[in-house]
């Protein structure tokens, strides 16, 4: 089956702890997007990356890091720097010029 | 990106036709219109785009008015499964590639 797999679907972690999300695709897709979404909220860009080994910042990339050295693989780092860590948090990838296709997402809890 | 306003929630009786606003009044000439919907806990799901002409899926039609300011989603007959948010998203290819800004969409409820 082609599709995006993100796991685990839900995470939890201590206040003051990295956390990496993970995201994997076999869409053979170049370009890959992480967004954040808060409940009740529309979702939010925080990195995307159009080609390997590159990758630029979003709207809300602060807290944030990735790597994008596969083209399957792009996974995004929630650092002890985000100060509001706890959120819903979407990968996706680009098929065409018009179309996202997304995962179904990991929930992140930070206490 | 032109701004999206669409009403925050709506509903529809099971097999009827729902007919989803949005206002656009700021696109730009190479801005598309697109559609997304979620359903609660998942991830977004690409439903349609157009520029100029209406569009028909088969998941629903889109309906652009002759001025591009706003349009129209309709889901022909909606099922208790077309419950969810719908984001109406304007885009064109920019720095950010495609990436897309979603608002707070339009909750839809369809009722038994």
């Amino acid at each position: 089956d082609g599709g995006i797999t993100q796991s685990p679907k839900y995470l939890f972690r201590k206040e003051g702890q990295n956390v990496t999300l993970s995201c994997e695709q076999n869409l053979n897709h170049d370009a890959m997007y992480w967004y954040r979404q808060d409940p009740g909220q529309g979702l939010r860009l925080i990195y995307y990356s159009q080609i390997v080994n590159d990758f630029q910042k979003g709207d809300i990339a602060e807290g944030y890091s990735v790597s994008r050295e596969k083209k399957e693989s792009f996974p995004l780092t929630v650092t002890s720097a985000q100060k509001n860590p706890t959120a819903f948090y979407l990968c996706a990838t680009q098929g065409n010029p018009y179309e996202q296709y997304f995962g179904p997402g990991t929930r992140l809890t930070v206490t | 990106d032109a701004k999206t306003t669409q009403p925050t929630s709506m509903d529809c009786a099971e097999g009827r036709a729902a007919n989803l606003p949005c206002n656009h009044s700021t696109i730009s000439g190479n801005e598309y219109v697109y559609w997304y919907r979620q359903i609660h806990s998942q991830g977004p799901q690409y439903i349609i785009h157009g520029l100029k002409n209406n569009e028909t899926n088969e998941m629903a039609s889109l309906i652009i008015t002759e001025d591009r300011k706003s349009s129209t989603l309709i889901l022909p007959h909606a099922t208790l499964r077309d419950t969810a948010v719908y984001y109406c998203i304007v885009r064109s290819y920019s720095n950010s590639g495609y990436a897309l800004n979603f608002g707070k969409g339009t909750s839809l409820l369809v009722t038994p």
